[in-house]
């Protein structure tokens, strides 16, 4: 019963920007939008977090609509190492982890 | 700083018996959580841990319990080992204070 909803599966070319959206729009106000990603065979790993604002780190760029109804993680050139799952999550930051609910996010497939 | 470390990665049991896994968090993280990953059910939260206690329990059977220790390492074991048990165990640290979880390679359950 994850909070999100994101297609099942996307492709982009080498050296485009992949942009994977994400559907929250029964999102409350103390929680956040995480997102997180799992190469095939490995624990997830971290990508970004955010509350309303965009955010953006080495790895990627966060866009929340203004109603924080959806939300769009943005990598700049996809490499063939982002090809992986692709989870959006909404959690109330510094809470208890019991609420990390991991929908079947997107398969990102990057192609040369 | 070293990740999170998880042993064994691979294990092959029977039917009945039981198994111990272990997991040592990043450095000054307390919190501790564990998930089972399969096909069919997705990431699903087992249990976690804060400073020895456990602070949360999914809807696991009492088959599956968990516990951690004064350096915050933690160990969760299975007993009567069911063939619906084979899975990706996967433990996650985070720090209180930021909510984001870094996640471990996970030790691979496969039961016979």
């Amino acid at each position: 019963d994850a909070k999100t909803t994101q297609p099942t599966s996307m492709d982009c070319a080498e050296g485009r920007a992949a942009n994977l959206p994400c559907n929250h729009s029964t999102i409350s106000g103390n929680e956040y939008v995480y997102w997180y990603r799992q190469i095939h065979s490995q624990g997830p790993q971290y990508i970004i977090h955010g509350l309303k604002n965009n955010e953006t780190n080495e790895m990627a760029s966060l866009i929340i609509t203004e109603d924080r109804k959806s939300s769009t993680l943005i990598l700049p050139h996809a490499t063939l190492r982002d090809t992986a799952v692709y989870y959006c999550i909404v959690r109330v930051a510094f809470s208890n982890n019991n609420d990390m609910r991991f929908g079947a996010g997107t398969r990102l497939t990057v192609k040369p | 700083k070293a990740g999170v470390t998880q042993t064994p990665r691979y294990l092959i049991k029977t039917r009945g018996q039981q198994v111990t896994l272990s997991c040592s968090p990043i450095s000054g993280h307390r919190s501790v959580s564990w998930y089972q990953q399969t096909p069919g059910q997705g990431l699903q939260f087992l249990f976690e841990y804060f400073s020895e206690t456990q602070r949360n329990k999914g809807n696991f059977p009492g088959r599956f319990s968990g516990r951690q220790f004064s350096n915050s390492r933690s160990e969760m074991n299975v007993s009567t080992l069911e063939l619906g048990d084979s899975a990706l165990y996967l433990c996650a640290s985070s720090l209180a204070e930021t909510g984001e979880l870094f996640f471990g390679e996970g030790s691979r359950l496969t039961v016979l």
